[in-house]
């Protein structure tokens, strides 16, 4: 399996534009997670998904955050209109909810940069 | 409110010695796991190690071993024996054990640097 792949790596933007950042989980994993690490806050959750459905969002810091996820195999996470203090690098992963390891597996990251 | 505390921001160790990296958490849930995982610069996150709240005996993993103090809520992590592959950012994590959320709660990180 090639794990949590997270898409893009980088991105660099204006403020004022939106971003959006594309996960794709573990198949198989019904559990789906977005993070923010900051130097300042370290791993934040923003929201998770158990089964495609949104069960806590209440670490997304704003309404310009918004995170759907349209089937088991994908997940965005969009910010409009994007700001400085969006930079940070975001990170997904998932895990199988039931049976199995509980350990979550995480991607490898989209380092945000927002000029 | 589920919290994680770590309250060392950076810790250095020699090569072959060890070192301690503490972690201190407040739940009122009884049924909960706890994780140390680690971030390289790659910034890949790689579990390190898991403890289930209901075990007494403490976790090991090869060179990586927790003290577990429930009632203190203290959740550490020994590293024997570094190695220069060891540096990296630890993150100490909580989740709630029964069903219903599922989220992980993490600390702000601790740096560990390994000294040739």
């Amino acid at each position: 399996d090639a794990g949590v792949i997270q898409s893009p790596r980088h991105e660099v933007t204006e403020m004022g534009q939106e971003v959006t950042l594309r996960c794709k989980p573990i198949s198989g994993h019904n559990s789906l997670f977005w993070y923010r690490q900051t130097m300042m806050r370290g791993l934040e959750l923003l929201i998770y998904f158990n089964n495609n459905v949104p069960i806590d969002d209440s670490g997304m810091p704003e309404d310009r955050f918004s995170a759907k996820m349209p089937n088991a195999s994908f997940s965005t996470l969009k910010i409009q209109p994007s700001e400085p203090r969006d930079s940070a690098v975001y990170f997904c992963a998932s895990r199988l909810g039931r049976g199995g390891t509980i350990k979550a597996f995480f991607g490898q990251g989209t380092r945000l940069t927002v000029v | 409110a589920q919290t994680v505390t770590q309250s060392q921001p950076e810790m250095s160790v020699q090569e072959a010695e060890t070192v301690t990296l503490s972690c201190t958490y407040d739940t009122s849930e009884s049924d909960y796991y706890l994780f140390w995982y680690k971030q390289p610069p790659s910034r890949q996150m790689i579990l390190v190690i898991r403890q289930e709240a209901y075990k007494q005996q403490n976790a090991t993993e090869n060179r990586f071993s927790v003290n577990f103090q429930k009632a203190a809520k203290s959740f550490s992590l020994k590293i024997s024996d570094s190695q220069l592959g060891d540096a990296a950012m630890y993150f100490c994590a909580l989740r709630r054990g029964s069903s219903g959320t599922y989220k992980y709660i993490f600390g702000t990180g601790t740096r560990l640097k390994v000294l040739a």
